[in-house]
């Protein structure tokens, strides 16, 4: 059972404009939500987290809303650059249990 | 510290034969994971340690795998008989907790099994 879900493979947007990536949760028991940004040929690389007390986090251009009663959150990048173009991974926590990741978005910025 | 090492980059064996992979975590972090991941798929958790102690094993992870970290520092990962389905790439990453932030990959050992 896929407890995260990241239901669209893929995105395409426009250099400048806002990427928008969702992420679904099944476990109400999840306390941590955190996102990866991951390239070809590297390991995924920690991008930004929330709280399950928060319902937002920002961080420069990254900003990730949570949704709790609706078991959502989306990852925003505003504005989106060429350098942003990768695979985003959603991952939840509970407690200090490892991770369980979504299937990806591979996110591609057109100049 | 230069963050967390995977030795090697790739390896490719053939069918039954058995591999090990290396990782050394960032030193003073005592929780060390070991995920798997093959294509179009996210990273599937195999495995963790809190320094020596084995904690929690994944079901995905059947008695041809083994995980060892002595002495709480680096870890290997060994597969037996490997099959064509071991063929992914396999993630080491460690953390001092999870929590706000997450943990810290290393770039990943590429099995490929012919």
């Amino acid at each position: 059972d896929q407890q995260v879900k990241q239901n669209s493979p893929s995105l395409s947007v426009q250099e400048g404009r806002i990427s928008i990536l969702n992420c679904d949760y099944t476990n109400s028991m999840f306390d941590y939500f955190l996102w990866y940004k991951k390239y070809p040929a590297e390991g995924p690389t920690f991008l930004i987290s929330i709280s399950s007390i928060k319902d937002k986090n920002e961080d420069g251009r990254f900003t990730v809303f949570l949704n709790k009663s609706a078991k959502h959150l989306s990852l925003h990048i505003v504005p989106s650059q060429p350098g942003d173009s990768a695979v985003y991974f959603c991952a939840a926590s509970r407690g200090n249990t490892p991770l369980v990741f979504g299937k990806g978005t591979r996110l591609s910025v057109i100049a | 510290d230069t963050g967390v090492s995977q030795n090697p980059r790739h390896k490719i064996t053939k069918r039954g034969q058995n591999v090990t992979f290396r990782c050394d975590p960032i030193s003073e972090h005592n929780r060390l994971y070991w995920y798997r991941q093959t294509l179009g798929q996210g990273p599937e958790f195999l495995t963790y340690f809190q320094n020596e102690a084995q904690l929690e094993k994944s079901r995905l992870l059947s008695d041809r795998f083994s995980a060892e970290r002595p002495k709480g520092s680096f870890s290997t990962l060994e597969i037996q008989r490997t099959e064509q389905g071991d063929s992914a790439m396999y993630l080491c990453a460690s953390s001092l907790e999870v929590g706000f932030y997450g943990y810290t990959f290393g770039s990943g050992t590429r099995l490929t099994v012919v």
